[in-house]
This record gives structure tokens, sequence and C-alpha cells, in this order.
């Protein structure tokens, strides 16, 4: 099974630019999740999404938006970029969604704001 | 505000040396706890995962985690290191109920030498 491929894998903006950012889930996958990494703030959790319903949200202002697609593929969103939104972006998918379940995360995507 | 601290930044160790990496977390309510490690250019993936039951836990390639609910820990441990274990470890925590929503620690680099 193909695993999670996230697309584009590198990505260079300016500030003030927006930027969308694809997912897409083990097949089969329902649950998707969006995290951002930064060297100061590490790991921090964005969205979660099941069956196209966002089910959680990190504590990110309203320019980071996504959207869960009816074949699971999900896609972020950066409005009005800013220097720090400079990351790398993981997804992760799950089978059903269950807290129980595996997480299986894809190479990321990693953006440059200028 | 939950939180999850991982108290060694970098550690180096000799191959066959024994590990322990401390993870200590601020949480409210019933957690869900794991392990995950970023392999050198690999991504992210889960070593073990602890939901309830026997508080040690075993996972893949040798390691194991011990829950202390009274002492708020997660740490991981391996008896005998490979240089092959060179990689970032992250302590992550969800809540119980609230969907897969991790909050990560800020990650231990491990380097072994051979």
């Amino acid at each position: 099974k193909a695993g999670v491929t996230q697309t584009p894998r590198y990505l260079i903006k300016t500030r003030g630019q927006q930027v969308t950012l694809s997912c897409s889930p083990i097949s089969g996958h329902r649950s998707v999740s969006w995290y951002q990494q930064t060297p100061g703030q590490g790991l921090q959790f964005l969205f979660e999404y099941f069956s196209e319903t966002q089910r959680n949200k990190g504590n990110f202002p309203g320019r980071f938006s996504g959207r869960q697609f009816s074949n699971s593929r999900s896609e972020m969103n950066v409005s009005t970029l800013e220097l720090g939104d400079s990351a790398l972006y993981l997804c992760a998918s799950g089978p059903s969604g269950r807290e129980e379940e595996t997480q299986y995360f894809g190479p990321g995507t990693r953006l440059l704001v200028l | 505000a939950q939180s999850v601290s991982q108290h060694n930044h970098h550690v180096i160790l000799s191959e066959a040396a024994s590990l322990e990496l401390g993870c200590n977390y601020s949480y409210g309510g019933t957690v869900n706890l794991f392990w995950y490690v970023q392999y050198p250019g690999q991504h992210l993936q889960l070593l073990l995962k602890y939901f309830s039951g026997d508080p040690l836990v075993k996972g893949i390639k040798g390691f194991e985690a011990e829950f202390i609910k009274s002492k708020f820990s997660f740490n991981l441990r391996k008896p005998s290191v490979q240089w092959s274990d060179t990689a970032e470890y992250f302590c992550a925590v969800s809540l119980m109920g609230a969907g897969n929503m991790l909050t990560f620690g800020g990650g231990t680099r491990l380097m072994v030498k051979p």
C-alpha cells in the first residue's frame, strides 16, 4: 500500500501570498490530521478531519484553514503568509479516526516564506 | 493548558548502552500516550502507544515505555541501543475522547556512537 503522500514537497512563497498544500491519505483511510513543525515551537496540531468534517482545531489564527474531500484527500490553506509560517507541514492519516488506531505520517511539505 | 515535556534535548550514547528518555505531561483528564521516532531522512513513525491496561508497553525494535500515572510520566527505555537507533524521539499525548489531536513534546535527539 502506498503511504501518505503530500504535495508539493517544497514551496517558496513571499509574505502576503497564500498557499495550498495537499495530502492524500493511505488508501481506505478516512481520518486526516495536519501538524506544523518548526525548530522553535516543535510539532503543533493544526486540524483533524474525518468524513469531510473538521473534528478538532488547534490554536492557530484564522489564516489557517483546511478541508477534506469525499475521497478523504485533504487540503490546507494559509492566507496572507507571514515569515513565521515557514515550517514543515505534516499530514497524518488513520483508518477510521479512532484514538487507538495508529496514525501514519507523510514526508511533509517544507514551506519557506520570504 | 496541556503540555508535554521531554527533559533531554540531546543524548549521546555508545552502542550497547541502556537508554531512558523522559516524558512528563500535564493534562487534566484521562490520556492516551505515544512515542514516535523520526530517523534521518524518514517520516515520523509510531514506536509504541498506551491506551489502557498494562502500564508497561512494548513497541517495535526492542523499545518499551512505562506509564506511571502518579508521576504523569511515560518514559521510553531500551536495554541496549544500536547505531541504527540514532534518531529524534517524540513523546505525544492525546486526551481520551478528544479524537486524534496529539500534543507533542519538544523531542530528544539521540546519537549512538558505533
